[in-house]
């Protein structure tokens, strides 16, 4: 059974540029949900992707979108980068069930840099 | 508002002592759900505990053993024995009834366990 993974590992990024992060779902995961954790801190819910449609977004601004696909891997898009950010941004999936589950499977992130 | 706070940035023992991480969560749902997750360094979160809230049984996995007290709006996490693999940052979270996925963190608690 494969794992949650990401990709990239690290990105660095300039401000006001986009970057697009990448995850795939553990095998029979059918929810996809993202999570931004700065440094020091605990992570935070950006939004949730269940059956390719967004399932729950948390305070983040329009300029964070995401997508998932028919195999029920996502992508998890940032324009205008602002320095804040920078930050370890998680992936976890669950499932199979209706969106919400009791246990998620995490990643190991994507450290994002911006300059 | 729901929110979880972890009063205890750092903690720091030596290998074979007993510690408790605390966690404290504010929440005016009557039916909610906690968890811990370990983060080692590589990043991942590991899922540790899921506890609902109508669920006060304590409970022993090993080494761990979790107390839950509605009381005090508690959910203390204990490892006796500690070794030194379980150095890692612990995290505290709280999900609502409808979306158990859309998880609200605490800051967490840097546990050092020496040898």
């Amino acid at each position: 059974e494969t794992g949650v993974t990401q990709s990239p590992t690290h990105l660095i990024k300039t401000r006001g540029q986009q970057v697009t992060l990448r995850c795939s779902s553990q095998s029979g995961h059918n929810t996809v949900s993202w999570y931004q954790q700065a440094l020091g801190q605990g992570p935070q819910f950006i939004f949730q992707y269940y059956r390719e449609e967004e399932n729950g977004r948390g305070n983040f601004p329009p300029r964070f979108s995401g997508l998932q696909f028919p195999n029920y891997s996502s992508e998890l898009n940032v324009n205008a980068l602002e320095l804040d950010d920078s930050a370890l941004y998680l992936c976890a999936s669950s499932g199979p069930g209706n969106g919400s589950s009791y246990e998620q499977y995490f990643g190991p992130g994507t450290r994002l840099t911006v300059t | 508002a729901q929110k979880v706070t972890q009063a205890q940035t750092e903690i720091s023992v030596v290998e074979k002592e007993d510690v408790t991480l605390d966690c404290v969560y504010e929440t005016r749902d009557t039916t909610y759900y906690l968890f811990w997750y370990k983060q080692p360094p590589s990043g991942e979160l590991v899922f540790l505990i899921r506890r609902n809230s109508f669920d006060e049984q304590n409970e022993i996995s090993g080494r761990y053993s979790w107390n839950f007290q509605k009381s005090t709006s508690s959910f203390n996490f204990t490892i006796t024995a500690s070794q030194v693999v379980d150095s890692a940052v612990y995290f505290c979270a709280l999900g609502n009834e409808y979306n158990t996925d859309k998880l609200i963190f605490g800051t967490g608690t840097r546990l050092q366990v020496f040898p």
